[in-house]
């Protein structure tokens, strides 16, 4: 069963704006990714946060892990044509960091 | 090493025929991972292994599928009987183990897109 959820499910900007993706989740995890998947490709990871840790930036990404609410945000600044994809979030729980991905969301970013 | 592999990259299919996939993982990863994904959905963990042991399958894996890794390297996913339900991209993914990579990065291949007609 899937664990994460992606919201909003699509999403459409225009470049350069930013582009924020949310996920909420229902267990503790000891970790969280974000993988991006162009259509009809396999999954790229993108980033990781650990637990114990609040934020991460990576490039453009920024991403941000509430473990209270059980939520994480991925930001993706100055946004490009070449960022329009899929963003899954995967939770990584128990002692296998076995992984659960959700539903994801749909980036449109308009040149 | 290029990365995960999947062989064939698309398979069409009859109702009731039996289909086989392969995974090439990344030649010093010892865990392989097939995941089930279906249009507009995210990822569905089926199965994965350590070395040659199967260690997880889940629900979703009924009776007509079956996975083997049997020297540690790549691995198949037969599907007996297929279903139109079975339509679906089959994705495979590796990772180093846990001692090496603790936090479990998954690499994944470019997947198999199957057709049941």
């Amino acid at each position: 069963s899937q664990q994460g959820e992606e919201d909003p499910q699509a999403l459409s900007i225009q470049e350069g704006e930013n582009a924020t993706m949310n996920c909420s989740y229902k267990t503790s995890i000891n970790n969280l990714q974000w993988y991006r998947q162009n259509s009809g490709r396999g999954l790229v990871h993108l980033i990781l946060i650990r637990s114990n840790e609040r934020e991460k930036h990576s490039g453009r990404l920024r991403v941000t892990l509430d473990t209270s609410k059980k939520s994480s945000s991925l930001l993706i600044t100055a946004s490009r044509a070449a960022d329009t994809a899929s963003y899954f979030c995967a939770t990584a729980r128990g002692p296998n960091n076995d992984m659960r991905f959700g539903a994801g969301t749909r980036l449109t970013v308009k040149p | 090493d290029t990365g995960v592999s999947q062989d064939p990259r698309h398979k069409i299919t009859k109702r009731g025929q039996n289909v086989t996939f392969r995974c090439d993982p990344i030649s010093e990863h010892n865990r392989l991972y097939w995941y089930r994904q279906t249009l507009g959905q995210g990822p569905e963990f089926l199965t994965y292994f350590q070395n040659e042991a199967q260690l997880e399958k889940s629900r979703l894996l009924s009776d007509r599928f079956s996975a083997e890794r049997p020297k540690g390297s790549f691995s198949t996913l037969e599907i007996q009987r297929t279903e139109q339900g079975d339509s679906a991209m089959y994705l495979c993914a590796s990772s180093l183990p846990p001692g090496i990579a603790p936090n479990n990065e998954q690499f994944f291949g470019p997947g198999t897109r199957l057709t049941v007609l």
